[in-house]
């Protein structure tokens, strides 16, 4: 199974300030989703990338998929209040349809004003 | 407009007990999944369903049985329920090639 491992585990920052969490992977990411869930909510999907090298941004949130496609970054620049939450990375399990997602263990993210 | 829904938010019981959390998506997805998150906020896959036919069962015990009545709906019964059952619980649904989208999960404690 696909192993996820993200770091760092937690992460408190000064607003304003930028930050990266990173996602390592032990095998090839055929899909990787990043995903934020705020404390007693569900998780809100942020975005996904398939092909080496590609990024996305969102906002202040920008997330990269390395070449040969087994780490992903996600930095914020300028965070807020806002940002606070958990951090998940989920990769796809060998590009199945079915659409299987491995987890990493989160990033638990707090912005103090 | 809610995208999947679960009922319900919070569920706490004894052990020893049966109880069901319902999911429902009007997103017209075909593939549904069943996800549990224990205390460290470590999120694993449990069950898939894709048009009403189970087609993931990862290492669950058969305490957890999930029903699909149709294809917007999957629930999830469990039995006997057991302190280690406690955790959060999400529902998510996908089409092919597109994002999972997740419900707001289902808090069980199991006293």
């Amino acid at each position: 199974s696909q192993e996820l491992e993200q770091s760092p585990q937690s992460l408190i920052v000064q607003e304003g300030k930028n930050l990266t969490i990173n996602c390592t992977s032990s095998k090839t990411l055929y899909g990787l989703y990043w995903y934020k869930q705020k404390y007693g909510e569900g998780l809100i999907f942020l975005m996904m990338l398939q092909k080496g090298g590609e990024e996305k941004s969102h906002e202040k949130i920008t997330a990269k998929l390395d070449e040969k496609k087994q780490q992903s970054s996600l930095h914020i620049t300028a965070s807020q209040p806002s940002h606070a939450g958990i951090y998940l990375c989920g990769a796809d399990d060998r590009g199945s349809t079915l659409g299987r997602l491995y987890f990493g263990r989160g990033t638990q993210l707090t912005v103090w004003p | 407009d809610t995208a999947v829904s679960q009922t319900p938010k919070y569920l706490v019981t004894q052990m020893g007990n049966d109880k069901s959390i319902k999911c429902e998506q009007n997103l017209g997805h075909d593939t549904m999944y069943w996800y549990k998150q224990d205390s460290k906020k470590f999120l694993k896959i449990m069950f898939s369903y894709n048009n009403k036919e189970l087609i993931i069962n990862e290492t669950v015990p058969n305490r957890f049985s999930p029903k699909s009545p149709d294809k917007a709906h999957l629930n999830l019964h469990i039995n006997s329920l057991e302190l280690g059952d406690s955790a959060v619980y999400f529902c998510a649904s996908k089409t092919r090639q597109e994002t999972q989208y997740f419900g707001p999960g289902t808090r069980l404690l199991v006293l």
